[in-house]
């Protein structure tokens, strides 16, 4: 069965800094990982998505990576800004027609 | 503008009321998605259907009904069979299984 676990559950950084958040995934057979982002009672926006094939992905300030032999994908924020404040989740299609299974994700906070 | 429309951003339901929540896509998706959130338990797949007149149970599919009669409509029933529909219904859609997922906005469905 397929878990998917995202640390922390909480950030709190100052504005300006580099950051990492970390998802990890028990089962390596995954096609690919999607990263999102959450703003307070809104959908989720589609941030980054790594194919099981790639390594990094890249999109202006975030840059994700994978590595499925360890079961890891981590999302880099450089520069962080205040508007960077939202809940990032990552998720993994899943058996049953591409089902997604969401880690329960990471509340970042950027402070000015 | 591409995209996935979610409506109502808000709904009301009475107990022993049927409603439905509306989603619809413009952008040529195949795949279409049902999930619930809840404060602490992430995201749980309702219902999904990869093709036009055709879907399938999700994790918990009790208690909810789905048509998918045209490519670009994937609407969900919240039956009063549910005992606890008060919850944030987001409608996802993918141009294939395990291609990059989109989101709607979300309906905040309370039961009063």
């Amino acid at each position: 069965k397929q878990e998917v676990t995202q640390i922390p559950a909480a950030l709190s950084v100052p504005e300006g800094e580099n950051l990492v958040l970390n998802c990890s995934f028990t089962d390596s057979a995954i096609y690919n990982l999607q990263w999102f982002r959450q703003d307070p009672g809104k959908g989720l926006t589609s941030l980054l998505l790594i194919q099981s094939s790639q390594r990094e992905q890249t999109s202006g300030r975030l840059n994700a990576s994978l590595d499925k032999s360890s079961g890891r994908s981590t999302l880099y924020i450089a520069a962080s800004q205040p508007g960077d404040s939202a809940t990032y989740l990552c998720a993994v299609p899943y058996n049953q027609g591409g089902k997604l299974i969401f880690g329960q994700g990471t509340e970042l906070s950027v402070k000015p | 503008d591409g995209g996935i429309t979610q409506s109502p951003k808000y709904l009301f339901r009475k107990e022993g009321q049927n409603v439905t929540l509306s989603c619809e896509q413009n952008l040529n998706h195949d795949a279409m998605y049902w999930y619930r959130q809840d404060p602490g338990q992430g995201l749980r797949l309702i219902y999904y259907s990869q093709i036009v007149n055709d879907f399938q149970k999700g994790d918990i599919a009790e208690g909810y009904s789905v048509s998918r009669e045209k490519k670009e409509s994937f609407p969900l029933t919240v039956t009063s069979a549910q005992k606890n529909p008060t919850a944030f219904y987001l409608c996802a859609s993918s141009y294939t299984m395990n291609t990059e997922a989109f989101f709607g906005q979300g309906t905040r469905l309370t039961v009063v």
